[in-house]
This record gives C-alpha cells, sequence and structure tokens, in this order.
C-alpha cells in the first residue's frame, strides 16, 4: 500500500524568500515521486519528477526536490518565491511503472509582496 | 499540441438529477484518467482506461457513476442521480502509456449539487 502526506496545508512566504514544501510517502515498491501544480480554476500541470537515478530532481520555474530515500520524503523547494508562484500544490506517489498514484491533500503557497 | 479537453467547466443541479461530463485526451494517448478532486483534497482516481477497456474502476460508485470509453478516444463520465456529496471538480487526464509517468491534466469539470 501506499500513502503521501504533506505538511502543511497551508504555506507563506515573502516575495524572494526560500519556498519549502513538505512530503513523506510510504511505499512498499520503489516509487514514481511527483509534485503537480494547479492554478485557480486550472488543471494540475507537472513540476517534477522522480523516477530513477539522481536523486536531486530538476523542474520548471526553478523548482527542485530531493528523493531521500532513508527519510521517505521528497520535498519541494525554490530559492526564491515570485508572486507568480502562489498557487497548490500537490505530491503524489506511485509504484513504478504504473500510473496508480496517489496524491497528497495538497499545499497552498501564498506569496507576500 | 493541444491538450486535454474537458466539456462543461461548469454545472450545476439538484440532488437526484443526472449529469454528464466528456472528455476528449491528447491525441495518441492510450490510457485515460477520471480523477475526483474535492475541495480540500487531493485527487482520487474513480476511473482508468487503456485504450476502451477498463483497467481500474476500484474506486468509483458503480451504483450511480458510470463511464465509457467507446472507441478508445473520448470518454464520458455520468452520475446519475447525483448526491450534495458528489459536489467537486471532476478531472479527465492521460497519459502515451509507457515510460514517462506523467499524467496531462484538463482543466476540469467544476459540479455543484443542491
Amino acid at each position: 500500500a501506499q500513502s503521501v502526506t504533506q505538511l502543511g496545508s497551508h504555506v507563506s512566504v515573502s516575495e524572494g524568500a526560500l519556498v519549502l514544501l513538505r512530503c513523506n510517502y510510504s511505499s512498499s515498491v520503489p516509487p514514481y515521486l511527483f509534485w503537480y501544480v494547479q492554478y485557480p480554476n486550472q488543471g494540475l500541470q507537472l513540476l517534477l519528477k522522480y523516477t530513477t537515478g539522481a536523486t536531486l530532481v530538476k523542474g520548471i520555474n526553478g523548482f527542485e526536490a530531493e528523493f531521500k530515500k532513508s527519510e521517505t520524503s521528497f520535498h519541494l523547494t525554490k530559492p526564491s518565491a515570485h508572486m507568480s508562484d502562489a498557487a497548490e500544490y500537490f505530491c503524489a506517489v506511485g509504484p513504478s511503472g504504473t500510473y496508480k498514484y496517489i496524491f497528497g491533500t495538497g499545499t497552498r503557497l501564498k506569496v507576500l509582496a | 499540441e493541444a491538450g486535454v479537453a474537458q466539456s462543461p467547466r461548469y454545472k450545476i443541479i439538484e440532488k437526484r438529477q443526472s449529469v454528464a461530463f466528456w472528455c476528449n485526451p491528447i491525441s495518441g494517448h492510450a490510457t485515460l484518467y477520471w480523477y475526483q478532486q474535492i475541495l480540500g483534497q487531493g485527487p482520487k482516481l474513480l476511473i482508468q482506461f487503456q485504450n476502451n477497456g477498463v483497467v481500474d474502476d476500484s474506486q468509483l460508485p458503480k451504483d450511480r457513476f458510470s463511464a465509457e470509453r467507446l472507441k478508445g478516444v473520448d470518454s464520458t463520465l455520468k452520475i446519475q442521480p447525483a448526491k450534495l456529496e458528489d459536489s467537486a471538480v471532476y478531472l479527465c487526464a492521460s497519459s502515451p502509456g509507457t515510460g514517462t509517468g506523467e499524467l496531462f491534466f484538463g482543466e476540469g469539470s467544476r459540479l455543484t449539487v443542491l
């Protein structure tokens, strides 16, 4: 069985500050891990993914995430927040080679001017 | 490349009425998914199609929900009769079915049941 936990349903950061959104997962098999972003009234868009190989994954819009197996974590970071980063972010986990993904409950990021 | 198309974007109905949502996936994508996203929650998979066959419908409330993908391209999700707790955004997604693991989502259909 798999599950994913996103700590913090709402996160506020100042413009230019570090963004850190937390995701912990459980999986009995090697997982695929994803971060998706959802802007208001839009569908989900892939930010980045980990499947195999390098554990530090770079995505779009300056975001990156690191797969830490020992901590069962896949936290999302961005060095400097922009106003346009305000959105809801979802972490997802699935068994490698399948598309049976479990999504977290989401973290709404607010960027303060 | 055109994205995943969904309609209608918004629908308001009374409980016990019926509603249908339509999805056209990205051209060539063999796999199509319907997700339910209730306010404050992450998307939950309702049904997955591979071409025109059902791969997984274990979380589809079959007493009221039905879905089809007759020609292996577009798909319809129907709810009959609707309940208040069906108020949600219904997201359609597609994937090529091999390799990348990425899902491509449509903008969703927001259902309000009164």
